[in-house]
């Protein structure tokens, strides 16, 4: 069965500087990944997607997350963090037909002036 | 935003009252998933369904009960409801393809009193 670990339920960044946010899967077979956005008081918003097309995927707000198989990781990155960013990050991921997702526990990401 | 409609947006019960929650979507989708997030446990799978008449368990469904007579409506049902139940509560909906993401609904915030 897959499961999904985000690393770090909160994660403070100064405006400006890199936002790296950690997430690692198990599965016995190649996975659907994706990241999601969670604003106050909204539902989750897809970011990125991982379809074994291309190891790098760039996603939406200059949001960009990497598979490497040999780590089995899906970390989420952003060069430059701006105030907006301030909201929780989930990480999801499925395998087969991607029918069900498993949903990690989040990160909610602080942006500081 | 995909069209999915979630009523209410927030509802206060007794414990030991039913309440049904409603998810309607207009992107003529198959699938459909109720969740539930709480803090520290991200969200978490109660039921799902592919399609009028077809569901199945997710990970939380003790206590809940689903029907979809119709493929635009999925509703989730607390036969009872306990204080545990007392959550966020998100409709989502996913498209045929095998990398179609999730989309969801903006919850319902459940209190049970």
């Amino acid at each position: 069965a897959q499961s999904v670990t985000q690393l770090g339920s909160h994660v403070s960044v100064s405006e400006g500087a890199l936002v790296l946010l950690r997430c690692n899967y198990s599965s016995s077979v190649p996975p659907y990944l994706f990241w999601y956005v969670q604003y106050p008081n909204q539902g989750l918003q897809l970011l990125l997607k991982y379809t074994s097309a291309a190891t790098l995927v760039k996603g939406i707000n200059g949001f960009e997350a990497e598979f490497k198989k040999s780590e089995t990781s899906f970390h989420l990155t952003k060069p430059s963090a701006h105030m907006s960013d301030a909201a929780e990050y989930f990480c999801a991921g499925g395998t087969g037909t991607a029918s069900k997702l498993t949903f990690g526990t989040g990160t909610r990401l602080q942006v500081t002036l | 935003d995909a069209g999915i409609t979630q009523s209410p947006r927030h509802k206060v019960t007794e414990t030991g009252t039913p309440v049904t929650l409603r998810c309607h979507q207009t992107e003529n989708h198959r699938y459909m998933y109720w969740y539930r997030q709480d803090p520290g446990h991200g969200l978490r799978l109660i039921h799902y369904s592919y399609g009028v008449k077809d569901t199945d368990k997710g990970e939380v469904s003790d206590g809940y009960s689903v029907s979809r007579s119709k493929t635009e409506d999925f509703l989730l049902t607390l036969e009872s409801a306990t204080s545990s139940q007392t959550s966020v509560y998100f409709c989502a909906i996913k498209g045929d393809g095998h990398n179609s993401p999730l989309h969801f609904g903006n919850g319902t915030r459940l209190t049970v009193t």
